[in-house]
């Protein structure tokens, strides 16, 4: 089992750019949520993905989009890159009918704005 | 709206002694809790959980009990190792929400 997979693993990207995250998640998870953490703190929610639709929202901006294929595989589109964008991206799958709460998550995607 | 803390790091023990990271959360209802640890270069592991009130969670020689009447959520283990150098984060989620509520994590570093 590969577990949770993101690509790529670090990615350097200039202000005002875009840029595409993508996580593939566990064998047999349906639900892909995505996570950023900035250097020295805890995850914080951006959104999660169930059949092919954004169920719930942190408190992002709109540049912060993203997208789930019918192999539950997701996407995460950040527009207009900021210096404060920088951070790793962590993706979380989950099963929703084995309760969602418990997530394995991938080892991120390192995220650099210069 | 709901939070966690948890204590500042980082914590620097010695091999085989005892550990205890603080964990507080607020929240408006009954949520589940977690600790997750992420190991230098990796992504975050579930290290235990609890569901409700009195739970006690544990795994590897990591414990944590969930206390209602403190809001606390303490971690601990009885005797560490070298390879337990690593960061932990406690975490609070609702069933029927979706979003994991994590704190700011604590680094441990365990000496030789």
């Amino acid at each position: 089992d590969a577990g949770v997979t993101q690509s790529p693993t670090h990615l350097i990207k200039t202000r005002g750019q875009q840029v595409t995250l993508r996580c593939s998640p566990k064998s047999g998870h349906d639900t892909v949520s995505w996570y950023q953490q900035a250097l020295g703190q805890g995850p914080q929610f951006i959104f999660q993905y169930y059949e092919e639709e954004e169920r719930q929202r942190g408190n992002f901006p709109d540049r912060f989009s993203g997208h789930q294929f019918p192999n539950y595989s997701s996407e995460l589109n950040v527009n207009a890159l900021l210096l404060g964008d920088s951070a790793l991206y962590l993706c979380a799958s989950s099963l929703r009918d084995r309760g969602w709460t418990e997530a394995f998550f991938g080892q991120g995607t390192r995220l650099t704005v210069v | 709206g709901d939070s966690v803390t948890q204590m500042e790091g980082p914590v620097t023990l010695s091999e085989e002694a005892f550990l205890t990271i603080n964990c507080t959360y607020t929240a408006t209802g009954y949520p589940s809790l977690f600790w997750y640890v992420q190991y230098p270069g990796e992504g975050l592991q579930l290290l235990l959980k609890a569901t409700k009130a009195d739970d006690k969670g544990s795994n590897k020689g990591f414990e944590a009990t969930y206390r209602k009447e403190t809001t606390s959520f303490h971690l601990e283990k009885g005797s560490v190792q070298v390879s337990d150098s690593a960061v932990y984060f406690c975490a609070l989620a609702y069933t029927g929400r979706r979003a994991l509520t994590f704190g700011s994590g604590t680094r441990l570093q365990v000496q030789p």
